[in-house]
């Protein structure tokens, strides 16, 4: 089975300090993809980034970062000098090729920047 | 850029009544879903898609639920009939591939039955 856990619900920052927003994964499969999806006040589904479980390489687009170690089943998502724009509630995402490429999501972090 | 669409926006329906819920998928997309979010809770997975059939379905997709593409173009979720805890977003997804595409969200439709 596979399970996405994001523990922390809700986290606070002041406008232009850096966050770092936790996900582990379960999953028996050897091929999986990761995903984060933000999603603002307005309500839809906002897609970030995805990973394949073959390529642990870090990532950067401007202010955000992905950190991706296999060896802790974690992809963690950071954001650089986060701004109020930032506020939403952010999920991480896990589908398995054994499946019909359905996500399983976890419970979502809760983001507010504070300016 | 191309996007998936959803209508309507918002649907209110007394208990019992059947809801029809429309997504027009991107166009060249083969693979479609339905999630549901009751609010403040997780995203959850209800069905997917493909080829003109349903190809998985979670433990919430019961005999109320089913899916249907009637053209080439919407993909409809009809629940038939409601209940209080059928209340949530329902968001429909479309992905051109398997597994290593990003799937592509509607705006979501929110259900409210009272």
């Amino acid at each position: 089975a596979q399970k996405v856990t994001q523990a922390q619900t809700e986290i606070s920052v002041v406008e232009k300090e850096d966050v770092t927003l936790d996900c582990v994964y379960e999953t028996r499969d050897t091929t999986y993809y990761l995903f984060w999806y933000k999603q603002p006040p307005s309500g839809e589904l906002v897609f970030l980034i995805r990973r394949n479980s073959f390529d642990e390489q870090n990532e950067i687009s401007g202010r955000y970062s992905w950190n991706f170690q296999k060896s802790t089943s974690s992809f963690n998502f950071t954001i650089t000098a986060s701004q109020v724009v930032d506020s939403a509630v952010y999920f991480c995402a896990l589908s398995v090729r054994t499946g019909a490429n359905n996500l399983f999501f976890g419970t979502g972090t809760r983001l507010t920047v504070i300016p | 850029e191309p996007e998936v669409t959803q209508t309507p926006s918002h649907q209110v329906t007394q208990m019992g009544q059947e809801v029809i819920l429309r997504c027009v998928p991107i166009s060249n997309h083969l693979y479609f879903y339905w999630y549901r979010q009751i609010l403040g809770q997780k995203v959850e997975f209800l069905v997917s898609f493909y080829n003109n059939e349903i190809s998985e379905k979670s433990e919430i997709f019961d005999d109320q639920f089913s899916v249907e593409r009637p053209d080439g173009s919407n993909f409809t979720l009809k629940i038939r009939s409601t209940k209080l805890e059928d209340s949530a977003m329902y968001f429909c997804a479309s992905t051109p591939g398997p597994l290593s595409y990003e799937q592509y969200f509607g705006p979501g439709t929110r259900l409210t039955v009272t």
